[in-house]
């Protein structure tokens, strides 16, 4: 079954700074790949997503994220940090074979922005 | 204004009652889903619905139950069969079921409480 880890449940950085976001799947076919932003006591945002054009994807609020299939990662950036991007980010997977869209989420990561 | 309504926000429950979770989209999209989400663990997916008057189990079915008697609404009962039903629940929408690339639309979300 497919699989995503995000690797580290909780990442904090100065406002300014880099934001990375790590995030791997484990599908040897290269899936369709979302990151989802949530706000406290929200829904989740679309930021982004990969479906096989660009393996470079510009998002909302200046985020990017970037495919790589020989690593099998998806990591989210944006090079300089803002208080407002404070909240939980969800990375998630859709395997390509399926009818329905079936989205498989990674167990999320708490962003902190430090003034 | 298209989207996604959950009411309520939050509700409070006596453990051994049955409760309902409403959804409503005016999206006219036809794919419909629940998540359940737990803090550390991402989403986890409890049903899903292609097309009215059909729907699928996800990963976390048990003690729980739905309908799709109308595109635009799906609303989830939370049983008493249900072992630990205080959690954040998500309705989301897509537009296709046949494309594996489409995003899903997200709800705000009810917060329930059981005690």
């Amino acid at each position: 079954a497919q699989s995503v880890t995000q690797l580290g449940s909780h990442v904090s950085v100065s406002e300014g700074a880099l934001v990375l976001l790590r995030c791997n799947y484990s599908s040897s076919v290269p899936p369709y790949l979302f990151w989802y932003v949530q706000y406290p006591n929200q829904g989740l945002q679309l930021l982004l997503k990969y479906t096989s054009a660009a393996t470079l994807v510009k998002g909302i609020n200046g985020f990017e994220a970037e495919f790589k299939k020989s690593e099998t990662s998806f990591h989210l950036t944006k090079p300089s940090a803002h208080m407002s991007d404070a909240a939980e980010y969800f990375c998630a997977v859709s395997d390509r074979g399926t009818s329905y869209g079936k989205l498989t989420f990674g167990q999320g990561t708490i962003l902190t922005v430090h003034p | 204004d298209g989207g996604i309504t959950q009411s309520p926000k939050y509700l409070f429950r006596k453990e051994g009652q049955n409760v309902t979770l409403s959804c409503e989209q005016n999206l006219n999209h036809d794919a419909m889903y629940w998540y359940r989400q737990d803090p550390g663990q991402g989403l986890r997916l409890i049903y899903y619905s292609q097309i009215v008057n059909d729907f699928q189990k996800g990963d976390i079915a048990e003690g729980y139950s739905v309908s799709r008697e109308k595109k635009e609404s799906f609303p989830l009962t939370v049983t008493s069969a249900q072992k630990n039903p205080t959690a954040f629940y998500l309705c989301a929408s897509s537009p296709s079921t046949g494309k594996a690339n489409y995003e899903q639309y997200f709800g705000p979300g009810t917060r329930l409480t059981v005690t």
